[in-house]
């Protein structure tokens, strides 16, 4: 079974540009979820999609937006890109629902690391 | 307030000895999950370990146990006979709620680097 792959996997952009990243998740998998990782805030958690809605939201302003297809494929976009965007954004997906009282693995994709210039 | 602090930044352990790594964790929930995950410098998560708040004994996955101790909201990873491709960053983390629509966000503390020693 393919695992989790994000695109694109290293990103160069200025300051104001917008950027766009994707993630596909296992397949059958229903929820994804998007993590940012620096070196200061640590991971903290973005935002997750299950069945195309999104379902639980992190502190981050509404530059950051996100949105997941039928083919629960998520993409997730910052507009008006600042310094401090600087990150690898990581994705995690799931079966999304608690099956006969499993955990829910969350299995994670090796990242985008994204430069902001 | 911090909900979950892991309160080594680094250490050193020598190869085939056992490491501890702490994290103690803050929640006001009754139902929530720890988890341990590995990050190598690659970047990728890896999950390593799973504890539900209600589950009686400790876990242990391979050379992988977590030392849980609920009244102490102490989630401690033990990792055994280290390998030298045991060096990575290693990150505790907690879900809160097993309610659907708590979905799956997960809150991860600063993490701790090990380097393993031949």
């Amino acid at each position: 079974k393919a695992g989790v792959t994000q695109t694109p996997r290293y990103l160069i952009k200025t300051r104001g540009q917008q950027v766009t990243l994707s993630c596909s998740p296992i397949s059958g998998h229903r929820s994804v979820s998007w993590y940012q990782q620096t070196p200061g805030q640590g991971l903290q958690f973005l935002f997750e999609y299950f069945s195309e809605t999104q379902r639980n939201k992190g502190n981050f302003p509404g530059r950051f937006s996100g949105r997941q297809f039928s083919n629960s494929r998520s993409e997730m976009n910052v507009s008006t890109l600042e310094l401090g965007d600087s990150a690898l954004y990581l994705c995690a997906s799931s079966l999304g629902f608690h099956a006969g009282g499993s955990y829910n693995e969350q299995f994670f994709g090796p990242g985008t690391r994204l430069t902001v210039l | 307030a911090q909900k979950i602090t892991q309160t080594q930044p680094g250490m050193f352990v020598q190869e085939k000895e056992a490491v501890t790594l702490d994290c103690t964790y803050d929640t006001s929930d009754q139902s929530y999950g720890l988890f341990w995950y590995k990050q190598p410098s690659s970047g990728e998560m890896i999950f390593l370990i799973y504890q539900g708040s209600y589950d009686e004994q400790n876990a242990t996955e391979g050379r992988y146990s977590l030392n849980f101790q609920k009244a102490r909201k102490s989630a401690n990873l033990v990792i055994s006979a280290s390998q030298l491709g045991d060096s990575a960053m290693y990150f505790c983390a907690m879900r809160e709620g097993f309610k659907e629509a708590a979905g799956n966000k997960l809150t991860f503390g600063g993490g701790t680097r090990v380097l393993v020693k031949p």
